[in-house]
Protein backbone atom coordinates (compact mmCIF):
# COMPACT_ATOMS: atom_id res chain seq x y z
CA UNK A 1 0.00 0.00 0.00
CA UNK A 2 0.83 3.49 -0.51
CA UNK A 3 1.85 4.20 3.46
CA UNK A 4 1.89 1.74 7.01
CA UNK A 5 -1.62 0.73 7.84
CA UNK A 6 -2.47 -0.23 10.99
CA UNK A 7 -5.56 -1.39 12.61
CA UNK A 8 -8.04 -1.27 14.75
CA UNK A 9 -7.18 2.20 15.37
CA UNK A 10 -8.93 2.61 18.54
CA UNK A 11 -9.02 -0.66 20.89
CA UNK A 12 -10.72 -0.48 24.55
CA UNK A 13 -10.08 -3.41 26.67
CA UNK A 14 -11.11 -4.76 30.10
CA UNK A 15 -8.02 -5.63 31.99
CA UNK A 16 -7.26 -8.81 31.83
CA UNK A 17 -8.42 -9.64 28.58
CA UNK A 18 -5.83 -10.38 25.86
CA UNK A 19 -5.45 -7.70 22.47
CA UNK A 20 -4.08 -7.90 18.85
CA UNK A 21 -2.98 -5.23 16.85
CA UNK A 22 -2.08 -5.39 13.45
CA UNK A 23 0.31 -3.67 10.69
CA UNK A 24 0.57 -3.77 7.42
CA UNK A 25 3.81 -2.24 6.29
CA UNK A 26 4.56 -0.27 2.87
CA UNK A 27 4.83 -2.96 0.60
CA UNK A 28 8.83 -4.15 -0.13
CA UNK A 29 9.96 -2.58 3.07
CA UNK A 30 12.17 -5.14 4.56
CA UNK A 31 12.15 -3.69 8.00
CA UNK A 32 9.10 -3.27 11.02
CA UNK A 33 9.58 -1.64 14.00
CA UNK A 34 6.32 -1.59 16.63
CA UNK A 35 6.87 1.73 18.96
CA UNK A 36 4.40 2.60 22.47
CA UNK A 37 3.64 5.78 23.01
CA UNK A 38 2.17 6.64 26.22
CA UNK A 39 0.25 10.29 27.02
CA UNK A 40 2.84 13.39 26.44
CA UNK A 41 5.85 10.93 25.95
CA UNK A 42 7.82 10.41 23.04
CA UNK A 43 7.84 6.90 21.26
CA UNK A 44 9.52 4.37 22.82
CA UNK A 45 11.03 0.84 21.05
CA UNK A 46 9.92 -2.36 21.27
CA UNK A 47 10.84 -4.63 18.59
CA UNK A 48 12.38 -4.74 14.84
CA UNK A 49 11.83 -7.31 12.53
CA UNK A 50 14.01 -8.05 9.02
CA UNK A 51 11.70 -10.19 6.82
CA UNK A 52 10.43 -12.02 9.01
CA UNK A 53 13.19 -12.20 11.84
CA UNK A 54 12.68 -10.83 15.11
CA UNK A 55 16.09 -9.59 15.41
CA UNK A 56 15.45 -7.64 18.45
CA UNK A 57 12.93 -7.40 21.28
CA UNK A 58 14.61 -5.31 23.84
CA UNK A 59 11.83 -3.05 23.86
CA UNK A 60 9.26 -5.47 25.13
CA UNK A 61 8.42 -4.63 28.94
CA UNK A 62 7.25 -7.78 29.70
CA UNK A 63 6.56 -11.60 28.61
CA UNK A 64 2.64 -10.23 28.01
CA UNK A 65 4.19 -8.77 24.88
CA UNK A 66 4.59 -10.81 21.58
CA UNK A 67 5.36 -9.87 18.36
CA UNK A 68 5.28 -12.08 14.69
CA UNK A 69 6.10 -11.22 11.68
CA UNK A 70 5.50 -14.80 10.00
CA UNK A 71 5.85 -14.16 6.35
CA UNK A 72 8.19 -10.85 6.12
CA UNK A 73 4.58 -8.63 5.18
CA UNK A 74 2.27 -7.87 7.93
CA UNK A 75 2.48 -8.41 11.41
CA UNK A 76 1.23 -8.53 14.60
CA UNK A 77 1.17 -7.11 18.11
CA UNK A 78 -0.23 -9.23 20.86
CA UNK A 79 -0.50 -8.10 24.74
CA UNK A 80 -1.73 -11.05 26.78
CA UNK A 81 -3.67 -10.11 29.96
CA UNK A 82 -4.02 -6.50 29.58
CA UNK A 83 -3.39 -4.40 32.57
CA UNK A 84 -3.90 -0.72 33.31
CA UNK A 85 -0.53 0.82 32.37
CA UNK A 86 -0.34 -0.58 28.82
CA UNK A 87 -2.91 1.95 27.96
CA UNK A 88 -0.60 3.80 25.03
CA UNK A 89 -0.46 4.12 21.32
CA UNK A 90 1.08 1.42 19.85
CA UNK A 91 3.07 2.71 16.60
CA UNK A 92 3.72 1.09 13.38
CA UNK A 93 6.81 1.97 11.56
CA UNK A 94 8.34 0.10 8.56
CA UNK A 95 11.18 1.06 6.22
CA UNK A 96 13.34 -0.29 2.93
CA UNK A 97 16.37 -1.31 5.43
CA UNK A 98 18.67 -0.60 2.52
CA UNK A 99 20.62 1.89 4.16
CA UNK A 100 23.53 2.59 5.98
CA UNK A 101 22.48 1.01 9.38
CA UNK A 102 21.44 4.23 11.05
CA UNK A 103 20.39 5.89 8.38
CA UNK A 104 17.08 4.31 7.62
CA UNK A 105 14.04 6.66 7.45
CA UNK A 106 10.90 5.39 9.13
CA UNK A 107 7.82 5.54 7.84
CA UNK A 108 4.76 5.35 10.73
CA UNK A 109 1.74 3.93 10.86
CA UNK A 110 -1.02 6.67 12.58
CA UNK A 111 -1.15 3.87 15.40
CA UNK A 112 -3.78 1.68 17.44
CA UNK A 113 -4.69 3.49 21.11
CA UNK A 114 -5.34 1.20 23.34
CA UNK A 115 -7.21 1.38 26.23
CA UNK A 116 -7.39 -0.85 29.48
CA UNK A 117 -10.05 -0.56 31.62
CA UNK B 1 23.01 4.98 26.76
CA UNK B 2 21.75 7.18 23.99
CA UNK B 3 19.32 10.34 25.14
CA UNK B 4 17.75 13.20 23.49
CA UNK B 5 16.19 16.03 25.87
CA UNK B 6 13.76 18.34 24.25
CA UNK B 7 13.16 20.96 26.99
CA UNK B 8 10.37 22.81 26.27
CA UNK B 9 6.98 21.06 26.32
CA UNK B 10 5.21 23.75 24.64
CA UNK B 11 5.42 26.58 22.91
CA UNK B 12 2.80 28.89 21.19
CA UNK B 13 3.33 31.87 18.93
CA UNK B 14 1.04 33.94 16.49
CA UNK B 15 1.12 33.12 13.06
CA UNK B 16 3.78 34.78 10.94
CA UNK B 17 6.46 34.50 14.25
CA UNK B 18 9.24 32.64 13.64
CA UNK B 19 10.17 29.93 15.97
CA UNK B 20 12.80 27.49 17.18
CA UNK B 21 12.32 23.75 18.81
CA UNK B 22 15.63 22.94 20.43
CA UNK B 23 16.94 19.69 20.68
CA UNK B 24 19.95 18.45 22.57
CA UNK B 25 21.22 14.67 22.54
CA UNK B 26 23.72 12.50 24.43
CA UNK B 27 25.80 9.47 22.08
CA UNK B 28 28.86 7.65 22.97
CA UNK B 29 28.66 6.46 19.09
CA UNK B 30 31.04 8.48 16.89
CA UNK B 31 29.09 8.05 13.61
CA UNK B 32 24.69 8.40 14.13
CA UNK B 33 21.89 10.29 12.70
CA UNK B 34 19.58 12.80 14.07
CA UNK B 35 15.93 12.84 12.78
CA UNK B 36 12.91 15.25 13.44
CA UNK B 37 9.69 14.53 12.69
CA UNK B 38 6.09 15.90 13.13
CA UNK B 39 3.08 14.64 14.69
CA UNK B 40 0.15 16.43 13.36
CA UNK B 41 -3.58 15.43 15.56
CA UNK B 42 -3.85 12.34 13.20
CA UNK B 43 -1.24 10.95 14.80
CA UNK B 44 0.53 9.83 12.37
CA UNK B 45 4.53 11.05 12.91
CA UNK B 46 5.76 12.41 9.27
CA UNK B 47 9.08 12.57 8.49
CA UNK B 48 10.49 16.10 8.13
CA UNK B 49 15.16 15.93 8.07
CA UNK B 50 17.57 13.17 8.85
CA UNK B 51 21.39 14.77 9.32
CA UNK B 52 24.34 12.54 10.03
CA UNK B 53 27.18 13.47 12.34
CA UNK B 54 29.43 14.37 9.66
CA UNK B 55 27.86 16.96 7.94
CA UNK B 56 27.01 20.06 10.13
CA UNK B 57 25.94 22.13 7.15
CA UNK B 58 22.74 23.54 8.18
CA UNK B 59 19.91 22.81 5.91
CA UNK B 60 16.91 25.09 4.97
CA UNK B 61 13.76 23.43 3.21
CA UNK B 62 11.32 26.46 2.35
CA UNK B 63 10.22 28.01 6.03
CA UNK B 64 12.24 24.88 7.55
CA UNK B 65 15.84 25.40 8.73
CA UNK B 66 17.89 23.32 10.94
CA UNK B 67 20.94 24.09 12.86
CA UNK B 68 23.05 21.27 13.72
CA UNK B 69 26.44 21.43 16.18
CA UNK B 70 28.48 18.92 17.21
CA UNK B 71 30.25 21.28 19.95
CA UNK B 72 27.20 21.67 22.02
CA UNK B 73 25.41 18.45 20.92
CA UNK B 74 22.13 20.26 19.37
CA UNK B 75 20.28 20.13 16.47
CA UNK B 76 17.77 22.79 16.60
CA UNK B 77 14.61 23.46 14.85
CA UNK B 78 13.07 26.74 13.09
CA UNK B 79 10.36 27.82 11.30
CA UNK B 80 10.39 30.85 9.17
CA UNK B 81 6.91 33.21 9.44
CA UNK B 82 4.92 29.90 11.16
CA UNK B 83 1.47 28.91 9.67
CA UNK B 84 -1.76 27.66 12.00
CA UNK B 85 -0.49 24.25 9.71
CA UNK B 86 2.23 24.20 11.54
CA UNK B 87 0.57 23.60 14.93
CA UNK B 88 1.40 19.59 16.02
CA UNK B 89 3.91 17.80 18.69
CA UNK B 90 7.54 17.71 16.89
CA UNK B 91 10.07 14.91 18.20
CA UNK B 92 14.03 15.06 17.72
CA UNK B 93 15.25 11.40 17.09
CA UNK B 94 18.63 9.73 17.62
CA UNK B 95 19.60 6.76 15.48
CA UNK B 96 21.49 3.68 17.37
CA UNK B 97 22.46 0.92 14.34
CA UNK B 98 21.31 -2.47 15.60
CA UNK B 99 21.76 -6.00 14.67
CA UNK B 100 21.07 -7.04 10.94
CA UNK B 101 21.22 -3.35 9.43
CA UNK B 102 18.27 -1.60 11.47
CA UNK B 103 18.36 1.58 13.36
CA UNK B 104 16.74 1.99 16.78
CA UNK B 105 15.16 5.68 17.64
CA UNK B 106 15.38 6.93 20.83
CA UNK B 107 13.07 10.37 20.51
CA UNK B 108 12.67 13.14 22.60
CA UNK B 109 9.51 13.77 24.65
CA UNK B 110 8.24 16.70 21.96
CA UNK B 111 7.27 19.93 21.92
CA UNK B 112 3.79 20.82 21.54
CA UNK B 113 3.69 24.10 18.75
CA UNK B 114 0.58 25.79 18.77
CA UNK B 115 0.31 29.09 16.13
CA UNK B 116 -2.57 30.84 16.52
CA UNK B 117 -4.13 33.83 14.27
Amino acid sequence: GAGVSQSPRYKVAKRGQDVALRCDPISGHVSLFWYQQALGQGPEFLTYFQNEAQLDKSGLPSDRFFAERPEGSVSTLKIQRTQQEDSAVYLCASSLGLSRAGANVLTFGAGSRLTVL
Amino acid sequence: AQKVTQAQTEISVVEKEDVTLDCVYETRDTTYYLFWYKQPPSGELVFLIRRNSFDEQNEISGRYSWNFQKSTSSFNFTITASQVVDSAVYFCALSEAITGGGNKLTFGTGTQLKVEL
